[in-house]
């Protein structure tokens, strides 16, 4: 069974570093690309950028180029989202996705970790 | 970067209505590459249809895509009470990646 299993919930303050995983199981970690996805507080979904754990091949969106880092240990089937300075409208819902090879849709959601950020 | 503008923001129906829902593009989308997928409160988002008008794995057939170039729609022939949700188009392109919707929400009239 394809699972994605993320981190749990954060409570941070502005200027904090963080970083949060994403563990995929039950299938080839390497062979597919994972990505991240941003859901503010009531609002839609947003792709924050995406990497392919077999060679660490890293793409991100331009709104969130330079904001965030995107990383994967492969060897623990593990994707992380980091930033290393939050500001309070970083809070938000963020999930891992799986990419399938099905027209690149998100086939497999992490369940998300919710970070908030509050002085 | 590819917008995609879904219509309407909210859609008020009844069980056993027909629900349709509609996801137009900036510019041309490959449609092989354009995806639905439904959010319930609390919940990740859900695949329900790839290359515009696949269903994934587990889908009822009462929902349906269509579409092709810039106008696609997601189709539900007679809504069940567990349908209304929120309702998101996403495209998949060479840069940036992905860009999605900014919803549909389909709600009990």
């Amino acid at each position: 069974e394809v699972q994605l299993v993320q981190s749990g919930a954060e409570v941070k303050k502005p200027g904090e570093s963080l970083k949060i995983s994403c563990k995929g199981s039950g299938y080839s970690f390497t062979s597919y690309w994972i990505g991240w996805v941003r859901q503010m507080p009531g609002k839609g979904l947003e792709w924050m950028g995406i990497i392919y754990p077999g060679d660490s091949d890293t793409r991100y969106s331009p709104s969130f180029q330079g904001q965030v880092t995107i990383s994967a240990d492969k060897s623990i089937s593990t994707a992380y989202l980091q930033w290393s300075s939050l500001k309070a409208s970083d809070t938000a819902m963020y999930y891992c996705a799986r990419r399938s090879t099905l027209g690149a849709a998100a086939d497999y959601w992490g369940q998300g970790t919710l970070v908030t950020v509050s002085s | 970067e590819i917008v995609l503008t879904q219509s309407p923001g909210t859609l008020s129906l009844s069980p056993g209505e027909r629900a349709t829902l509609s996801c137009r593009a900036s510019q041309s989308v490959s449609s092989s590459y354009l995806a639905w997928y439904q959010q319930k409160p609390g919940q990740a988002p859900r695949l329900l249809i790839y290359g515009a008008s696949s269903r994934a794995t587990g889908i009822p057939d009462r929902f349906s895509g269509s579409g092709s170039g810039t106008d696609f729609t997601l189709t539900i022939s007679r809504l069940e009470p567990e349908d209304f949700a929120v309702y998101y188009c996403q495209q998949y392109g060479s840069s940036p990646p992905e860009t999605f919707g900014q919803g549909t929400k389909l709600e009990i009239k």
